[in-house]
């Protein structure tokens, strides 16, 4: 089926390892984003890529590092986990335009930093 | 900046009530507005879109939601509800179709038998 895959599904980390989220989409979207969601929070932007080879900050970019390897795939990195990158993180995918659908999410990658 | 608030966090209804979840936005004109839900351990999934015209819109699974301008809100109602619908739901606002999209905190919704 279309959608956003995001790999690994869960994931615990040590303080100060690193780790790379992974996402791809096959709508061939240009648009791909990185929120994590925390509990009363709603879900928060990390990261975007408006289009292939362009990435801007968000709402909470600190500690975060991202990708846009083509058009299909937007990693999230982690470059030293800290406790507070304890979270839910989600990947989504966008395509503007007239026929505008909103976002397409993936499952989400469930990490916990100890 | 926009914005988006829910104000309820927590929401109990008994199964077959209606429901009624509340959205307000802050942004200067009329943007954009969705509603998602979320299921346990599930990513969001779109539950239905405004972005002009008719002011009622229907969406999946029976839910429809009003946009009423002079209020600044985009509420979210189902007739009956069932339990199945017990989720997390989301309100979330957007400033033109390729901005990004600002997400409410969600409310968590309970269905009991």
């Amino acid at each position: 089926n279309a959608g956003v895959t995001q790999t690994p599904k869960f994931q615990v980390l040590k303080t100060g390892q690193s780790m790379t989220l992974q996402c791809a989409q096959d709508m061939n979207h240009n648009s791909m984003y990185w929120y994590r969601q925390d509990p009363g929070m709603g879900l928060r932007l990390i990261y975007y890529s408006a289009s292939e080879g362009t990435t801007d900050k968000g709402e909470v970019p600190n500690g975060y590092n991202v990708s846009r390897l083509n058009k299909r795939e937007f990693s999230l990195r982690l470059e030293s986990a800290a406790p507070s990158q304890t979270s839910v993180y989600f990947c989504a995918s966008s395509e503007p335009g007239v026929l505008w659908y909103g976002y397409t999410f993936g499952s989400g990658t469930r990490l916990t930093v100890v | 900046a926009q914005s988006v608030t829910q104000p309820d966090i927590h929401i109990t209804v008994s199964e077959g009530a209606s429901l009624e979840l509340r959205c307000n936005y802050s942004y200067g004109a009329t943007p954009y507005l969705f509603w998602y839900v979320q299921s346990p351990g599930q990513g969001l999934q779109l539950l239905l879109k405004y972005f002009s015209g008719d002011t009622l819109v229907q969406g999946i699974k029976g839910f429809e939601a009003e946009f009423k301008r002079s209020q600044s809100s985009f509420n979210l109602r189902k007739p009956s509800v069932h339990w199945s619908d017990a989720a997390e739901y989301f309100c979330a606002v957007q400033e033109t179709s390729g901005s990004r999209l600002t997400f409410g905190e969600g409310t968590q919704l309970t269905v009991n038998p």
